[in-house]
């Protein structure tokens, strides 16, 4: 149980181009999701909470024009990364919460390698 | 900021032994903490978590031990196979929220 889907794995793309990714909960509903994004050799940073039927909570520096996320249902949040560049190119990674938003577990994607040539 | 941080950006154990991964964390009002292990390419698979209400907590063949007096938690493997070889990452949720914190990582190499 606690699945969460991301899709695409890898995209390879021209700059400025813009590249959605899906994220979605296979077996629960998701009231709430989360991006990541990780650079190679470090952690997880946090870049929004994603709300389903709201707007995004965006992490403070993150540019909620250039990451465009919309949760349009209890399974499927979408991070569109606009007019990609270069130093956009990074490991996107998506999760989700079952049940209570507070005290439990986050289940993670298998994330997105991002690369913009 | 307040953040989490770890000590031993690398483990380097033979297969078979018990390995401890340690982490300080800085936020008193974090109430909910959890271990993630991620593999190369992957995303965080969850291993155990703990709530500030209680100091131990086992798994299949991980312990997670939280000590509140000092800010600090660790993740104990017993019979470290190649298997584990991943970054280890700790993370916390303060109280009141529901995003987590993420520590830098503690790579960790099992050999046979």
């Amino acid at each position: 149980g606690a699945v969460v889907s991301q899709h695409p794995s890898r995209v390879i793309c021209k700059s400025g181009t813009s590249v959605k990714i899906e994220c979605r909960s296979l077996d629960f509903q998701a009231t709430t999701m989360f991006w990541y994004r990780q650079f190679p050799k470090q952690s997880l940073m946090l870049m929004a909470t994603s709300n389903e039927g709201s707007k995004a909570t965006y992490e403070q520096g993150v540019e909620k024009d250039k990451f465009l996320i919309n949760h349009a249902s209890l399974t499927l949040s979408t991070l569109t990364v606009t007019s990609a560049h270069p130093e956009d190119s990074s490991f996107y990674i998506c999760s989700a919460i079952r049940g209570a938003v507070q005290g439990q577990p986050q289940h993670f994607g298998d994330g997105t390698r991002l690369s913009i040539l | 900021g307040e953040s989490v941080g770890l000590h031993l950006p690398t483990l380097s154990v033979q297969e078979g032994d018990n390995s401890i991964i340690n982490c300080a964390y800085s936020n008193s009002a974090s109430d909910y903490f959890i271990w993630y292990k991620q593999e190369s390419g992957k995303g965080p698979q969850f291993i155990i978590d703990i709530r500030s209400n209680m100091d131990k907590r086992q798994g299949q063949r991980v312990t997670v031990l939280l000590n509140k007096t000092v800010k600090h938690l660790s993740l104990q493997i017993a019979a470290t196979q190649p298997g584990d070889s991943a970054v280890y990452f700790c993370a916390e949720e303060g109280s009141g929220y529901s995003t987590l914190t993420f520590g830098k990582g503690t790579m960790l190499l099992v050999s046979p």
